[in-house]
């Protein structure tokens, strides 16, 4: 089936500095990736909606100059918290949209970001 | 704005007894999906509806999609451990559009 991988699985950082969240799709070409939230015991919440070759569609409430999106390829985009605070601490999942399969999501295993 | 309710935030089972959590729609829905998340896990996809009055199966676990298409619900005959987990149910309004996600419903289930 479609594998969705995410890197790193965990980060600890300072406050203030900038994270890097890739997603990538190892078997399938996808050209909707998705970008969600989720707080402890919490359901997830869309953040941002990234299309290849074309910018982020960000859901109200997410500021895009914060969480940096790009998706530059049929299997990559990366999410970018710039400048995080202990508030960004969070779970973040992507999830990707197979080309042929418009209907079904594929879900990363998460990154947990931890900001001191 | 659309919202997907989703009923119980928990449920407490005895090994073997029946489980069911609800999903309902403020608006009718083009397809809903249910995904299980275990403890520390993601959302893994189990199942899509799509047709009104819509009911598949998987081994234990039956799944319906409402006439009106807007609520859905997920059944597990005689729970077993390896049930454990939040289950989440997702909705579009359009075909190929975001996915919305429930509260889920967060199982645990007593040996």
């Amino acid at each position: 089936g479609a594998v969705v991988s995410q890197h790193p699985s965990r980060v600890i950082c300072k406050s203030g500095t900038s994270v890097k969240i890739e997603c990538r799709s190892l078997d399938f070409q996808a050209t909707t990736m998705f970008w969600y939230r989720q707080f402890p015991k919490q359901s997830l919440m869309l953040m941002a909606t990234s299309n290849e070759g074309s910018k982020a569609t960000y859901e109200q409430g997410v500021e895009k100059d914060k969480f940096l999106i790009n998706h530059a390829s049929l299997t990559l985009s990366t999410l970018t918290v710039t400048s995080a605070h202990p508030e960004d601490s969070s779970f973040y999942i992507c999830s990707a949209r197979e080309l042929k399969r418009q209907e079904t999501q594929y879900f990363g295993p998460g990154t947990r970001l931890l900001v001191l | 704005g659309q919202q997907v309710m989703q009923i119980p935030q928990y449920q407490h089972v005895q090994e073997g007894e029946d489980f069911t959590t609800y999903c309902n729609s403020s608006t009718t829905l083009s397809n809903i999906q249910w995904y299980k998340q275990r403890p520390g896990g993601h959302p893994v996809f189990l199942i899509q509806l799509v047709k009104s009055g819509e009911v598949k199966k998987q081994k234990r676990l039956t799944f319906q999609f409402g006439e009106a298409k807007k609520n859905s619900s997920l059944h597990i005959t005689a729970t077993q451990t390896t049930d454990v987990g939040t289950y989440f149910c997702a909705g579009t309004k359009r075909s190929q559009g975001n996915l919305i996600f429930g509260k889920g419903t967060k199982l645990s289930v007593k040996p």
